[in-house]
């Protein structure tokens, strides 16, 4: 079963807008990661947010965590074209915790 | 540059067959993965290896098996290949836990 579920599935906005995406989970985390996978593409890391933070910058991306919610958002402020992608959050897998738990992701389309 | 190669990247098998996928990092990470994306499902965990002899069963490893011989290669086998195994396959290495995951480009297996 799989323990994120983004929120939306798939989101269209205009270039120079901040695209915001969620991802909720079941069971208690220690961490919680954000990928990226262009299309045809592989998943490339995006950021590591721990359980005892709660928010994180890098570069134009912000990720919040809220444990109590068992939540995260990603941030992405002044979209552009490049960011067309589709986004996943990750949590650490419960048959290994090296692993990983994705959700089905939101795709994001950043109309130029 | 340190990286993480899959091949091929495109296969068409019949159904039956015994297939094998290859990945290959070259960044020493003791943790390699298996994974397969289909639509709707995002990523499932198929086998993971914590090092040289050692394999582990993710959630939707029927049908599949791996093995660890050294630490570079993590090769998937599909022992009769199945319509159903149809899908993008991806493998990825990480160094610890609780760190980032490094995937590779994917597989596009189709099993006609």
């Amino acid at each position: 079963s799989q323990q994120g579920e983004e929120d939306p599935q798939a989101l269209s906005i205009q270039e120079g807008e901040n695209a915001t995406m969620n991802c909720s989970y079941k069971t208690s985390i220690n961490n919680l990661q954000w990928y990226r996978q262009n299309s045809g593409r592989g998943l490339v890391h995006l950021i590591l947010i721990r359980s005892n933070e709660r928010e994180k910058h890098s570069g134009r991306l912000r990720v919040t965590l809220d444990t109590s919610k068992k939540s995260s958002s990603l941030l992405i402020t002044a979209s552009r074209a490049a960011d067309t992608a589709s986004y996943f959050c990750a949590t650490p897998h419960h048959t290994g915790r090296r692993a990983l738990t994705f959700g089905s992701g939101t795709r994001l389309q950043v109309q130029p | 540059d340190a990286e993480i190669t899959q091949s091929p990247r495109h296969k068409i098998t019949e159904t039956g067959r015994q297939v094998t996928l290859a990945c290959h990092q070259t960044w020493n990470h003791n943790n390699m993965f298996w994974y397969r994306q289909d639509l709707g499902h995002g990523l499932r965990l198929i086998h993971y290896s914590y090092g040289v002899q050692d394999t582990n069963k993710g959630e939707v490893s029927d049908g599949y098996s791996v093995s660890r011989s050294n630490t570079e290669d993590l090769p998937l086998t599909l022992e009769s290949a199945a319509s159903s195994q149809t899908s993008v396959y991806f493998c990825a290495s990480s160094p610890d836990v609780n760190t980032e995951a490094f995937f590779g480009q994917g597989t596009r297996l189709t099993v006609v």
